[in-house]
C-alpha cells in the first residue's frame, strides 16, 4: 500500500528558532500533498496545500511567512515553522494525494509533535 | 464555514459487540467523502472513498453508507475486537472543481474491551 513517512516524529525548540518537518512519498509519487495541524480535542485543521514546483496555497489566517512550504520534488514536500513561539506548539501532520486508478485518495504520514519552550 | 460533525465523541463497547457512528456534512456541492482508522502513534489509514448517493462500502467486519441528499454517512462494525480501537474520522471533500481539500471532524474515539 501507500506509504508517508514524517520526520522528525517529535521536535522540541526553543523560542525563536525555525524548526523543518519533511513529508516522503515513498512509494508513489504526489503532485499535491497537504498539511495539517491539529490542536488538542480538535479536528484536523488544513493548512496549506503543497504543489510540486509551484507556490503553495494557504488557507485562510494561515501566515505563509510563518509557514513555509516547499515542495521541490514529486515525493518531498517540508514545512518550516520560522521563527517558532509557544503558540506555534501543536501536532502537525502531512498527506500525498494518489489519483492512481481512477481513485482519488489521501494518505498520511505519522505526524509531527512540536513543542516550542 | 463547513462544518462536519462526528457523532458520538467517543464509544466504549465490549468485544463481539456491534456499533455504528454518525458522519454529518454539507449536503450542497458534494463530491466526496472519506473514512479514516487512526490509531495511536500511527498515521491514519484510509477505509473508504465514497462518492455516489446510496454507496455502501465494506472492507471485513467494517462497512459504510452514504447519504449525500440528506448529508450523513454511517460507520458499521460487526463484532467489534479489541484491535479495532481507533480514532475513526470522516472527512467530507466538496465542490466540481476536485482541489483535493479536506474538512474533517473531530472523530469518534472507540475503545472496545476484551
Amino acid at each position: 500500500g501507500a506509504v508517508v513517512s514524517q520526520h522528525p516524529s517529535r521536535v522540541i525548540c526553543k523560542s525563536g528558532t525555525s524548526v523543518k518537518i519533511e513529508c516522503r512519498s515513498l512509494d508513489f509519487q504526489a503532485t499535491t500533498m497537504f498539511w495539517y495541524r491539529q490542536f488538542p480535542k480538535q479536528s484536523l485543521m488544513l493548512m496549506a496545500t503543497s504543489n510540486e514546483g509551484s507556490k503553495a496555497t494557504y488557507e485562510q489566517g494561515v501566515e505563509k511567512d510563518k509557514f513555509l512550504i516547499n515542495h521541490a520534488s514529486l515525493t518531498l514536500s517540508t514545512l518550516t515553522v520560522t521563527s517558532a513561539h509557544p503558540e506555534d506548539s501543536s501536532f502537525y501532520i502531512c498527506s500525498a494525494r494518489s489519483t492512481s486508478g481512477g481513485g482519488d485518495t489521501q494518505y498520511f504520514g505519522p505526524g509531527t509533535r512540536l513543542t516550542v519552550l | 464555514i463547513l462544518n462536519v460533525e462526528q457523532s458520538p465523541q467517543s464509544l466504549h463497547v465490549q468485544e463481539g459487540d456491534s456499533t455504528n457512528f454518525t458522519c454529518s456534512f454539507p449536503s450542497s456541492n458534494f463530491y466526496a467523502l472519506h473514512w479514516y482508522r487512526w490509531e495511536t502513534a500511527k498515521s491514519p489509514e484510509a477505509l473508504f472513498v465514497m462518492t455516489l448517493n446510496g454507496d455502501e462500502k465494506k472492507k471485513g467486519r467494517i462497512s459504510a453508507t452514504l447519504n449525500t441528499k440528506e448529508g450523513y454517512s454511517y460507520l458499521y462494525i460487526k463484532g467489534s475486537q479489541p484491535e479495532d480501537s481507533a480514532t475513526y474520522l470522516c472527512a467530507f471533500m466538496q465542490g466540481s472543481s476536485n482541489t483535493g481539500k479536506l474538512i474533517f471532524g473531530q472523530g469518534t474515539t472507540l475503545q472496545v474491551k476484551p
